[in-house]
């Protein structure tokens, strides 16, 4: 059975600090990390897709780096701002595989 | 959200009825997706398809069946709902090469299910 861990499980930042999570993933058979943005009440978006060791995507403020030799990827957000409230969904997907599997979430809150 | 629909986007039924959920997408898209969205689980697998009339089981497939007889729809269906049932779902779509959905899911707007 797969299994992806996302810490922390929730976060509370300060408006205008940058923060950081992780997603941890098997190692062995990677092909691709997805990073998800959830608001509440609302559907996922996806973020980023990455599939090659020392990825790294950026979109606006927000980063993402990929080491799938030691299975981790990192989300960064820079000068959080409260739109960025929202649950950070990491999911990972192996060779061959038809479906992703989807980590718990953490869930970030920007205090103003 | 553009591409994919969901309906209804909310229902009550009672315990012991069959409900169905529909997903419809326009982007012509081979994966089909069902999850379920829990407080404390996240996104939890239902079932999915690969194709026309090919679908299979998720972690949580107990109590639901599916179908796919086009492309566009992805049915769910609960034979026989019970309150456990009562939650989110969502269903998600994915282009896919090879077999492989690298490409991002695309998510609907989800459907809220009570079961009274």
């Amino acid at each position: 059975i797969l299994n992806v861990e996302q810490s922390p499980q929730s976060l509370h930042v300060q408006e205008g600090d940058s923060t950081n999570f992780t997603c941890s993933f098997p190692s062995s058979n990677f092909y691709a990390l997805h990073w998800y943005r959830w608001e509440t009440a609302k559907s996922p978006e996806a973020l980023f897709v990455m599939t090659l060791n020392g990825d790294e995507k950026k979109k606006g403020r927000i980063s993402a780096t990929l080491n799938t030799k030691e299975g981790y990827s990192y989300l960064y957000i820079k000068g959080s701002q409260p739109e960025d409230s929202a649950t950070y969904l990491c999911a990972f997907g192996t060779k061959g595989a038809q479906k992703l599997v989807f980590g718990q979430g953490t869930r970030l809150t920007i205090n103003p | 959200d553009a591409g994919i629909t969901q309906s209804p986007r909310h229902k009550v039924t009672e315990t012991g009825t069959p409900v169905t959920l529909r997903c419809h997408q326009t982007e012509n898209h081979r994966y089909m997706y069902w999850y379920r969205q829990d407080p404390g689980h996240g996104l939890r697998l239902i079932h999915y398809s690969y194709g026309v009339k090919d679908t299979d089981k998720g972690e949580v497939s107990d109590g639901y069946s599916v179908s796919r007889s086009k492309t566009e729809d992805f049915l769910l269906t609960l034979e026989s709902a019970t309150s456990s049932q009562t939650s989110v779902y969502f269903c998600a779509i994915s282009e896919g090469t090879g077999g492989r959905p690298h490409y991002g899911y695309t998510f609907g707007s989800g459907t809220r299910l009570t079961v009274v």
